[in-house]
């Protein structure tokens, strides 16, 4: 089956600055690839997804890049701001039932 | 505004007793999901169900059943609790086609001694 990996599992960074999380996959059937932000207390929130058919979405101060012949894909904030502090997870699907694989996760901290 | 609520989101139980988290999704999703949460793991799937009374397997069922007897309603047993099985367990749903976005609740945080 599929295996996500993602790392850091940890990222410190000072208000204003770019972070950046970075995932791995290994089955070459996926085909969409989602991002998923958990505040405390809450449950995970789709914050940005892209197709395999794309290389790059960008959605205000966040993006995502897809290369799918080194099958990985990164999540870059930039500006960030001490709301962005959650835990960031990344997953993948070949969109058979909407089944997912999820990475362990990276706790954001954005110090003000 | 979409929404899923878990039936609790703290609950403590004995080893050995039987244990029922309930879901409710108010989007007439046809996909719901059960996932375990565990710090270093992710998010890993226990079952998912694609109709009423569909359910299927996921990465690690083991200890666990599920019941889907009404479209809006997915419940996860637990037959007979264990300590490992302490964990945060989150319930998602979808919509067949239109979007792959998961919707998930807030949570229930199980703690089984």
């Amino acid at each position: 089956g599929e295996n996500v990996e993602q790392h850091p599992s940890t990222l410190s960074v000072q208000e204003g600055d770019s972070a950046v999380i970075k995932c791995t996959y290994s089955d070459s059937a996926s085909n969409y690839f989602p991002w998923y932000k958990q505040e405390l207390g809450k449950g995970p929130q789709l914050i940005i997804d892209i197709r395999s058919n794309v290389g790059e979405k960008k959605d205000q101060r966040i993006a995502v890049t897809l290369n799918k012949t080194a099958k990985h894909f990164s999540l870059h904030i930039t500006e960030t701001q001490p709301e962005d502090s959650a835990v960031y997870f990344c997953a993948a699907s070949e969109g058979n039932f909407n089944k997912f694989y999820f990475g362990s996760g990276t706790k954001l901290n954005v110090k003000p | 505004d979409v929404k899923v609520t878990q039936s609790s989101r703290y609950l403590v139980k004995r080893t050995g007793e039987k244990v029922f988290l309930e879901c409710v999704q108010d989007m007439d999703h046809e996909n719901m999901f059960w996932y375990r949460q565990d710090p270093g793991l992710g998010l890993r799937l226990i079952y998912f169900s694609y109709d009423v009374k569909m359910k299927e397997k996921g990465d690690i069922p083991e200890g666990y059943s599920v019941s889907r007897e009404k479209k809006e309603r997915f419940s996860l047993i637990l037959e007979s609790a264990s300590t490992n099985q302490t964990s945060m367990y989150l319930c998602a749903s979808t919509v067949t086609g239109a979007s792959y976005e998961q919707y998930f609740g807030p949570g229930t945080r199980l703690t089984v001694t």
